[in-house]
Parts: C-alpha cells; sequence; structure tokens
C-alpha cells in the first residue's frame, strides 16, 4: 500500500496563477482532508469531505476550491493564486470511528506539497 | 484561536532521558490524538485517546487526558536521538469533523 499521495512535490507559482494539487490515498477511508501548514503554526484546515462527492469548508477556506470525484482522490485547486497561498500543503484521509456519529480515527497524512507564490 | 495548545515549544534532553509534553484544549472534545512529524515529512499519528479514557500506552508513549482541566500530557520514556522530531497534539471537536491543531513542541533528543 502507498498509503496517502500527493502531486507534485514542489511548485512555484506566480501570482494569479492557477493550479490543482492531487491527493490520493489507497486505504478505502471515507474521509479526506487538505491542510496547510505555515512556520510556527499548527495544521489548519482548508476543506475536507466525508464521501465521494461531498466537501465541507475548514477553518481557512478561502481561495481554495476542491473537489471529491472519486472516493479514493480529492483535489485542492487554486484559482488565483497570492503569495499568502505559499505554504506547506498536507493532505490526509481516514476511516469513519466508532464511537458515535461525526466521529473518526486517526488520520494518514501524505508527505507534503510545497507551494511558494512569487 | 487554536483549540489545542503545546506546552514547551521547544525541548532538548539527552539521550535516555525521559521527554514530557503537555497540551492544553478550550472547548468538549471526543478525542484527542498526538502526532509526530519528522522535518520536512509529513505527520505520523501516534496515538488516540477518547474523552472517556484516561491514561493509553503505545511502546515508550504514555499520553493522559484530564478533560476536567482539558490537558493532555505525552510522555516519551527512554528517549532516543530518533525521537528528534515535532510532536502535535489534535484534538476532536464533539459533533465535529473538524481537527484542531496545536503549535506544536519541537523536541531534540541529543545523542
Amino acid at each position: 500500500n502507498a498509503g496517502v499521495t500527493q502531486t507534485p512535490k514542489f511548485r512555484v507559482l506566480k501570482t494569479g496563477q492557477s493550479m490543482t494539487l492531487l491527493c490520493a490515498q489507497d486505504m478505502n477511508h471515507e474521509y479526506m482532508y487538505w491542510y496547510r501548514q505555515d512556520p510556527g503554526m499548527g495544521l489548519r484546515l482548508i476543506h475536507y469531505s466525508v464521501g465521494e462527492g461531498t466537501t465541507a469548508k475548514g477553518e481557512v477556506p478561502d481561495g481554495y476550491n476542491v473537489s471529491r470525484l472519486k472516493k479514493q482522490n480529492f483535489l485542492l485547486g487554486l484559482e488565483s493564486a497570492a503569495p499568502s497561498q505559499t505554504s506547506v500543503y498536507f493532505c490526509a484521509s481516514s476511516s469513519p470511528g466508532t464511537s458515535g456519529p461525526q466521529t473518526y480515527n486517526e488520520q494518514f497524512f501524505g508527505p507534503g506539497t510545497r507551494l511558494t507564490v512569487l | 484561536s487554536q483549540q489545542g495548545e503545546e506546552d514547551p515549544q521547544a525541548l532538548s534532553i539527552q539521550e535516555g532521558e525521559n521527554a514530557t509534553m503537555n497540551c492544553s484544549y478550550k472547548t468538549s472534545i471526543n478525542n484527542l490524538q498526538w502526532y509526530r512529524q519528522n522535518s520536512g515529512r509529513g505527520l505520523v499519528h501516534l496515538i488516540l485517546i477518547r474523552s472517556n479514557e484516561r491514561e493509553k500506552h503505545s511502546g515508550r508513549l504514555r499520553v493522559t487526558l484530564d478533560t476536567s482541566k482539558k490537558s493532555s500530557s505525552l510522555l516519551i520514556t527512554a528517549s532516543r536521538a530518533a525521537d528528534t522530531a515535532s510532536y502535535f497534539c489534535a484534538t476532536a471537536t464533539t459533533g465535529g469533523f473538524k481537527t484542531i491543531f496545536g503549535a506544536g513542541t519541537r523536541l531534540f533528543v541529543k545523542a
């Protein structure tokens, strides 16, 4: 099993350009997440998905869009990149928890994508 | 605002010593998780403790949870140089999917 993979690993964009980050997982997990990590801070949730065809906003969703057309893939899009979006982006997945509705088990993370917006 | 806040921000110890990291949070939680991140890598899950549990062990790791004080601690016993990493606590709030991560504790274990 490859676990959670992310492409690309590195990317440099100019302000205003667009791009899509791809996340794939082979663990048949229902839930998938996109985070960003900035220096000195923990991870902040951008968007998440609780199943194929469904997405929801996280803590910092502005400037990003997502799609979950297939269960194993979760795409993060930047329509018009800004320098404030320079960050390391992590994708994660998890399975539903067993302690009631809206619970989930531990998250498995991808290796990250380092994005620089000039 | 961040739900989980780790303390200390940085910790430097000698190999063989124990390392203790603390996490405080603000709202009711469903579970609390600890993750490790090696430099330039993704996070790796270490241990999950549910809100109705008080202590959990996994190898050299011991996690405690005090819901009355809204705090948790991670103890790494007999530390090794390979334990050098950043450690994050993450809280899963009751009734939601959002996991809130703290800013992390940077642990440096000297050989």
